[in-house]
């Protein structure tokens, strides 16, 4: 079993509509989510964090986090083409503030106008 | 102010032949990620520091690859004897561990391809 697990897409959304992505991971004792998104080429860029349960949101974002289901997710509201990008899911095992990230292996999304 | 920075931004060598990949972290930044991203794959964790307490070098695939951070700062990872299956895009990070919970700020990545 991976450590942590995306939908494997890829997700095609009409412009406009919602985007969900979800993630799963397996060290119950993580305390840290992160969403970040590549753009093809370029490095990763943070979209959000979370690390408490419940929603988190910034705009057309959410992050959802439920620890005792091992679930994180990212909603994407009114979605744009400019949008288009793979996802990636990464999460902070143990109880430190820091360290390294383990990464999901990304999902595809593409929002077609 | 300015991100991280990497340089080559790509690299070619041929299969054996020893490389450096230079990294210069956000000013101010004590901790320093090394990742590498092949084709297809996620990102991959090689290598953390952390001010002056030693590395976590849990990633690193083979004794082939070493990093060092000089005065807390710049980083470089070194590949000895470089194999076709180096070939990725290699990613540095940095952040600042003074926050509660630290966001790892990436660098435009390495390029490197071995023949």
């Amino acid at each position: 079993q991976k450590e942590v697990e995306q939908n494997s897409g890829p997700l095609s959304v009409p412009e406009g509509a919602i985007a969900s992505l979800n993630c799963t991971y397996s060290d119950r004792g993580s305390q840290s989510f992160f969403w970040y998104r590549q753009y093809s080429g370029k490095s990763p860029e943070l979209i959000m964090s979370i690390y408490s349960n419940g929603d988190k949101e910034d705009g057309r974002f959410t992050a959802q986090l439920n620890k005792a289901s091992q679930y994180v997710s990212l909603l994407i509201r009114d979605s744009q083409p400019s949008d288009s990008a793979t996802y990636l899911c990464a999460v902070r095992a143990g109880g430190t503030s820091y360290g390294k990230l383990t990464f999901g292996q990304g999902t595809i999304l593409t929002v077609h106008p | 102010g300015a991100g991280v920075s990497q340089s080559p931004s790509n690299k070619v060598t041929e299969k054996g032949k020893d490389v450096e990949l230079r990294c210069d972290p956000i000013s101010g930044h004590t901790a320093l990620y090394w990742y590498r991203q092949s084709l297809g794959q996620g990102l991959e964790f090689l290598i953390y520091f952390q001010g002056n307490s030693a590395p976590d070098k849990s990633g690193l695939p083979s004794d082939r690859f070493s990093a060092e951070r000089t005065g807390g700062s710049v980083s470089t990872l070194t590949i000895q004897r470089t194999q076709q299956e180096d070939s990725a895009v290699y990613l540095c990070a940095s952040s600042s561990p003074r926050t509660v919970q630290e966001t790892q700020y990436f660098g435009p990545g390495t390029r490197l391809l071995v023949l």
